[in-house]
Order: structure tokens, then sequence, then C-alpha cells
């Protein structure tokens, strides 16, 4: 079956511009992860839904990040007025029902995000 | 602030040379330890996961240990091929949702 993708897979933007990322992930999956990776570094937990619900966001950086899921499948991940530090590589995974700790996530190829 | 360290940063070996490197990460709160590879231009990919102190897990010439008592885990390759080179991330799971990456340890095998 299809894995997690994710659009675009590039996005350039300039500072002060507001980006959307899409995930849509495995289908059942019912956990849905979000991460950035800055370059050189491992990728940051940001947030997590189970289902439709937002159960964790405190790895959020700002109140410039928004991530939704509104009918527990696709997700989008929005970044408003961008800058420069919101470079990053974004990753979407899912992972199925079960304890979230011990469950395997399988992860989309990222949308690379550069803010000139 | 829970840190998970991976070392080295990189790693050059020839084909056929066997290798290792070392997540190390919180003894306290352990739920689980997982283990990814992320080549170039694709998907990270589970290989593992561990969550018994002692656990040793084995996929073709890729195995890992681990140690949650010290806070440790080591991956090992076994004849390492130029198919190999990727990127080795380890992640540590605590009670909750978050996941907690290591930097990862970044494989080329020369032919």
């Amino acid at each position: 079956g299809a894995g997690v993708s994710q659009s675009p897979r590039y996005k350039v933007a300039k500072r002060g511009q507001d980006v959307a990322l899409r995930c849509d992930p495995i289908s059942g999956h019912v956990s849905l992860f979000w991460y950035q990776q800055a370059l050189g570094q491992g990728p940051e937990f940001l947030t997590y839904f189970q289902n439709e619900a937002q159960l964790d966001k405190s790895g959020l950086p700002s109140d410039r990040f928004f991530a939704e899921r509104p009918e527990g499948s696709v997700s989008t991940l929005k970044i408003q007025r961008t800058q420069q530090e919101d470079s990053a590589v974004y990753l979407c995974a899912s992972s199925s029902a079960g304890l979230v700790e011990y469950n395997e996530q399988f992860f989309g190829p990222g949308t690379r995000l550069t803010v000139l | 602030i829970l840190n998970v360290e991976q070392s080295p940063q990189s790693l050059h070996v020839q084909e056929g040379d066997s290798t290792n490197f070392t997540c190390s990460f919180p003894s306290s709160n352990f739920y689980a330890l997982h283990w990814y590879r992320w080549e170039t231009a694709k998907s990270p990919e589970a290989l593992f996961v561990m969550t018994l102190n002692g656990d040793e897990k084995k996929k073709g010439r890729i195995s890992a240990t681990l140690n949650t008592k010290e806070g440790y885990s080591y991956l090992y390759i076994k004849g390492s091929q130029p198919e190999d080179s990727a990127t080795y991330l380890c992640a540590f799971k605590t009670g909750g949702f978050k996941t907690i990456f290591g930097a990862g340890t970044r494989l080329f095998v020369k032919a």
C-alpha cells in the first residue's frame, strides 16, 4: 500500500510569507507526528495528533506555527510570517493504533522549506 | 532537558568492513529505543524497536543491543556494503508522545 506522502517536497518562501505543508498518512493510522529537522541535527518533535485530536503541541516553536488534522487523516502544518530560522526539513510520520511509545513510525520524505 | 547523543557523527569505511556506532540516552523513565535508517532522498525507515534491557535484535547484517541501566545502545553492521550508506538515527521514547532523536551517524561505505 501507499506510504506517507508529503507535499510540496520543496518550498521556497520570502520572509514574511505564510506557508502550508501537507501530510497524507498511511490510511487507518491513528497517530500522526510532525518534526522539524534543522541542518546537521536530528528531527525535533513539533506536535502529535491522535485521530483529529491534537494531544501534544509542546514542540511548536512559536505561535506562528499551527497544525490541524480536522478529519483524522490528512494533516496540515501552517507557518505564518515565515522567518529565516524556519528554514528546515519538515517531516511527518504516522503510526497505527497501540501504545505510542512502542509503535514504529512511518515517515514521509519531508518538505524542505527555505526562507529567503 | 532530555538529551540523546550519537557517536561518531560520521564514519567512512571500506566495503566488507564491519562497523558499529553508539546511541546514549537518559537511563531513567525509559520506554523504548528506536533505530531508523535514512538514505538520501528517501524517507527514514524503521530498523528496530527495543524495549527491554539486554534486548538484541537482528535484521540481516544489521544488529542492535540495548542497555537501559547505563543508557546506551549499539548498532552493528557486519560486512558493510555501499547500499548501507545512510544516516542512522536513534530515537528515545519516555512516557508520552514526544520522541527525542539523536543527530544521527552518517555512514559512507566505499566500494
